[in-house]
């Protein structure tokens, strides 16, 4: 069990910039998770993936958001035309297909700067 | 409307004592609940999950949950410095693993 693994660690950019982050789940977990977080808050829901499907997407989610699972392995989130709002820590959970209720684990998270 | 209510601290504790951390969710068909832990800068790490009504103990720490009173709480007994950290409470909503929904955190300072 590597765990979850994040890349990159850290990205800055520029407003308007498009950026993708990666996320490499637990080999074993089916489900594939990406949150967000700010400082001072806990980690807000952004969508979920069990295996390639998109199960669910938060409503927060504007259309410049879009996340891929295309083999049910690793995914990507990608942000397009970036805003200072952006900025935040994006965290990749994963957990096992057992059951509802399994608990999330998560990687190191990739922390965004919009400049 | 989905809630998960953490009062947000700092509670601070004298080194060996037990910190009570608590929770309250507005879903009542929730059926997991889970204890979070994260050291600023980090991310979160999973300290307990309780699924029934009662306790749960692990080592130091108890959950405890109460689903009539929509309520989880989370004891720390003989309280470490090292257990300084922000306390997330995260609830299922909905029976939908998706709608894993956090709370803000309870940040918890234990004063050597």
């Amino acid at each position: 069990d590597t765990g979850v693994s994040q890349d990159p660690r850290h990205k800055i950019t520029k407003r308007g910039q498009n950026v993708t982050f990666r996320c490499d789940p637990i080999s074993e977990h089916n489900r594939l998770y990406w949150y967000r977080q700010t400082l001072g808050q806990g980690p807000e829901f952004l969508t979920y993936f069990q295996n390639e499907a998109q199960l669910e997407k938060s409503r927060l989610l504007s259309d410049r958001f879009s996340a891929e699972r295309p083999k049910g392995s690793f995914s990507t989130l990608e942000i397009q035309r970036t805003e200072q709002g952006d900025s935040a820590m994006y965290l990749c959970a994963s957990s096992p297909r057992d059951r509802d209720g399994s608990p999330l684990h998560f990687g190191n998270g990739t922390r965004l700067t919009v400049t | 409307q989905k809630e998960v209510e953490q009062n947000s601290g700092p509670l601070s504790v004298p080194e060996g004592a037990i910190a009570s951390l608590n929770c309250t969710y507005s879903d009542r068909v929730s059926q997991s609940f889970f204890w979070y832990r994260q050291y600023s800068g980090k991310s979160p790490e999973l300290i307990m999950s309780i699924y029934s009504n009662g306790d749960k103990e692990d080592g130091r720490f108890t959950a405890q949950l109460n689903k009539a009173s929509q309520y989880v709480s989370l004891l720390i007994r003989d309280s470490q410095p090292s257990d300084s950290a922000t306390y997330l409470c995260a609830v299922i909503y909905g029976g939908s693993q998706g709608n894993l929904i956090f709370g803000k955190g309870t940040k918890l300072s234990v004063k050597p």
